[in-house]
């Protein structure tokens, strides 16, 4: 079972790029979401979807975008980088029903240089 | 909107003995989830408790246990016989049970307990 998926694990970008971080769940989860993690700051919510075609955004969602297309998929687009994207990326998944707990990836470090 | 406070940056503790992490969090609302995840040196973050605040027992899950009081806002985290394997970043997390608004899809974090294991 492989759970949540991301990919890649590092990437190095420079200011101005563009790039799509990946994640797909094999586990029928509707609710999708991305959080970013910072040195001091815990994680914070950047979007989240709770099916296909139904995405919204979170705490601190300027400078990304996400669509869901299917179910299984949500990637998370940066399509300018800045320096101030600099982060670890976590793509997490859960079951709707009230108490269910987030299922995290293994997380993506970017550097923007 | 909700906050979670961990007011320990670095705890250590001897391989063996007991531990308790703290946590604190805000919130005006009567029923929501809150969950401790463990995050190794290898980044992933493992869930290893969670509460449902209707509950008034503890959750417990092997060494891991909670004492969860919910007019304090408080919801502490204990792990017993600590092992070398304990050592990692623990987050304390909230999450609302209020279905309206969308508050119920954001799981709030604390900044994180780093906590080290000495054999």
């Amino acid at each position: 079972n492989a759970g949540v998926t991301q990919t890649p694990k590092f990437q190095v970008l420079k200011t101005g790029q563009s790039m799509t971080l990946q994640c797909a769940q094999d586990m029928n989860h509707e609710y999708m979401s991305w959080y970013r993690q910072d040195p001091g700051m815990g994680l914070r919510l950047i979007h989240y979807s709770v099916g296909a075609g139904i995405t919204d955004q979170g705490e601190v969602p300027n400078g990304y975008n996400v669509s869901r297309s299917t179910t299984e998929d949500f990637p998370l687009r940066l399509l300018s980088a800045a320096p101030s994207q600099t982060s670890v990326y976590f793509c997490a998944s859960r079951r709707q029903r009230d108490n269910s707990p987030l299922h995290f990836g293994n997380g993506t470090r970017l550097t923007v240089t | 909107a909700q906050t979670v406070t961990q007011s320990q940056p670095e705890m250590s503790v001897q391989e063996a003995e007991t531990v308790t992490l703290s946590c604190t969090y805000d919130t005006s609302e009567s029923d929501y989830y809150l969950f401790w995840y463990k995050q190794p040196p290898s980044r992933q973050m493992i869930l290893v408790i969670r509460q449902e605040a209707y509950k008034q027992q503890n959750a417990t899950e092997n060494r891991f246990s909670v004492n969860f009081q919910k007019a304090a806002k408080s919801f502490s985290l204990k792990i017993s016989d600590s092992q070398l394997g304990d050592a990692a970043m623990y987050f304390c997390a909230y999450r609302s049970a209020d279905g309206s608004g969308g508050s119920n899809y954001k799981l709030t974090f604390g900044k994180g307990t780093l906590l080290t294991v000495n054999p």
